[in-house]
């Protein structure tokens, strides 16, 4: 069973440019959900893709963006970066919506520097 | 709305000391709780989880028991190793499978 996969590693931009962050779902999850972790902060909930539909939104202005595809991978896409971007971005993937009791399952992370 | 608190830190203990790390929530609903672990350079991993009322989760020797009465899910290990040094985060999930995590515990056991 493959798990949670994210790319890049790691990226340096530029502010104002825009990135893409990419996630493979792990086998059998229709879930994905993001989040931004900053530096000795805990991961904060950004959005969630539930069979390719926004399903929850964060307190995340809409410069953070997102896709889900059909066989559940996800992109999220953040426009106009910023400083304060700086942050781990970890995506998470879990077998159904709408059930509070399953966990999810996270990737390593993308390491995005804004400088 | 949804938010957890977790115990400042970081946190030193001695090999085989008895551990303790606090967590209360509030929350709308009937949350499910959970602790996760991440080591250095790594992402998060499931440590345990209780999903109702006085349900008690446990897992490589580390347990936490779901007290709505005082909204709290506290983490505990009777003897913690030097490779239980790591950062522990406290979680709770909404209905929709949305999840709200603290702002993380960092531990280190010395030996």
């Amino acid at each position: 069973e493959t798990g949670v996969t994210q790319s890049p590693t790691h990226l340096i931009k530029t502010r104002g440019q825009q990135v893409t962050l990419r996630c493979s779902s792990q086998s059998g999850h229709n879930t994905v959900s993001w989040y931004q972790q900053a530096l000795g902060q805990g991961p904060q909930f950004i959005f969630q893709y539930y069979r390719e539909e926004e399903n929850g939104r964060g307190n995340f202005p809409p410069r953070f963006s997102g896709l889900q595809f059909p066989n559940y991978s996800s992109e999220l896409n953040v426009n106009a970066l910023e400083l304060d971007d700086s942050a781990l971005y970890l995506c998470a993937s879990s077998p159904t919506s709408g059930d509070s009791s399953y966990e999810q399952y996270f990737g390593p992370g993308t390491r995005l520097t804004v400088t | 709305g949804n938010s957890v608190t977790q115990m400042e830190g970081p946190v030193t203990l001695s090999e085989e000391a008895f551990l303790t790390i606090n967590c209360t929530y509030t929350a709308t609903g009937y949350p499910s709780l959970f602790w996760y672990v991440q080591y250095p350079g790594e992402g998060l991993q499931l440590l345990l989880k209780a999903t109702k009322a006085d349900d008690k989760g446990s897992n490589k020797g580390f347990e936490a028991t779901y007290r709505k009465e005082t909204t709290s899910f506290h983490l505990e290990k009777g003897s913690v190793q030097v490779s239980d040094s790591a950062v522990y985060f406290c979680a709770l999930s909404s209905p929709g499978n949305q999840f709200y995590f603290g702002t993380g515990t960092s531990l280190t056991v010395i030996p």
